[in-house]
């Protein structure tokens, strides 16, 4: 049973553009909701992370978006680079427990 | 402050043998998490371990197993390899238990089974 489902799973962007990546989660006891940016050869990186008492937090070109009672949250990069292409994951966790992963979404930023 | 450091990078194994994969967390850190990632099925959840112990489980066969050192080094160990078990295994680092502060990620070791 998936209990983060990410879309699209990929996703090309003109330069300049804004990038929009969406995640939807089941388990309502989450708390915490990061996403991971990876590059080829490289592992993830946090981004940005979010908790449920926020509807949005905003850190540079990234934003994630969090609606509770969607059950869903998402990231929007605004002003897309071409160096923004990576493949990004949203996760879920609760507590102490280990985070769930979507199964991410390959961003390519054309110019 | 230098990184999570997983060695070896790269390996090839055959069926039916056995790997040792090692992660060395960041200076400090004391909770080192295992995840196996594969272009069909992402990033799943291995093992967590917190002070030498084993804290969470993910749902893997008992032919994954790992341990934690006193000075928080870890290894994970898979036996009888299959050809499954081809995939970027990741380690992850953090200053306490669970993944709720910020995880740091080591490179991982691309590991193919042929």
């Amino acid at each position: 049973q998936q209990q983060v489902k990410q879309s699209p799973q990929s996703l090309i962007v003109q330069k300049g553009g804004i990038s929009i990546i969406n995640c939807a989660y089941e388990n309502t006891a989450f708390d915490y909701f990061p996403w991971y940016q990876q590059f080829p050869g490289k592992g993830p990186a946090l981004l940005i992370a979010i908790r449920p008492d926020v509807s949005e937090k905003k850190e540079g070109r990234f934003t994630i978006s969090f609606n509770k009672s969607a059950k869903q949250f998402s990231l929007h990069i605004m002003d897309s680079q071409p160096g923004d292409s990576a493949t990004y994951f949203c996760a879920a966790s609760r507590g102490n427990t280990p985070l769930v992963f979507g199964k991410g979404t390959r961003l390519s930023v054309i110019a | 402050k230098a990184g999570v450091t997983q060695t070896p990078r790269y390996l090839i194994k055959t069926r039916g043998q056995q790997v040792t994969l090692s992660c060395s967390p960041i200076s400090g850190h004391r909770s080192v998490s295992w995840y196996q990632q594969t272009p069909g099925q992402g990033l799943q959840f291995l093992f967590e371990y917190f002070s030498e112990t084993q804290r969470n489980k993910g749902n893997f066969p008992g032919r994954f197993s790992g341990r934690q050192f006193s000075n928080s080094r870890s290894e994970m160990n898979v036996s009888t390899l299959e050809l499954g078990d081809s995939a970027l295994y990741l380690c992850a680092s953090s200053p306490g238990l669970g993944l709720n502060t910020e995880a740091f990620f080591g490179q991982g070791t691309r590991l193919t089974v042929v």
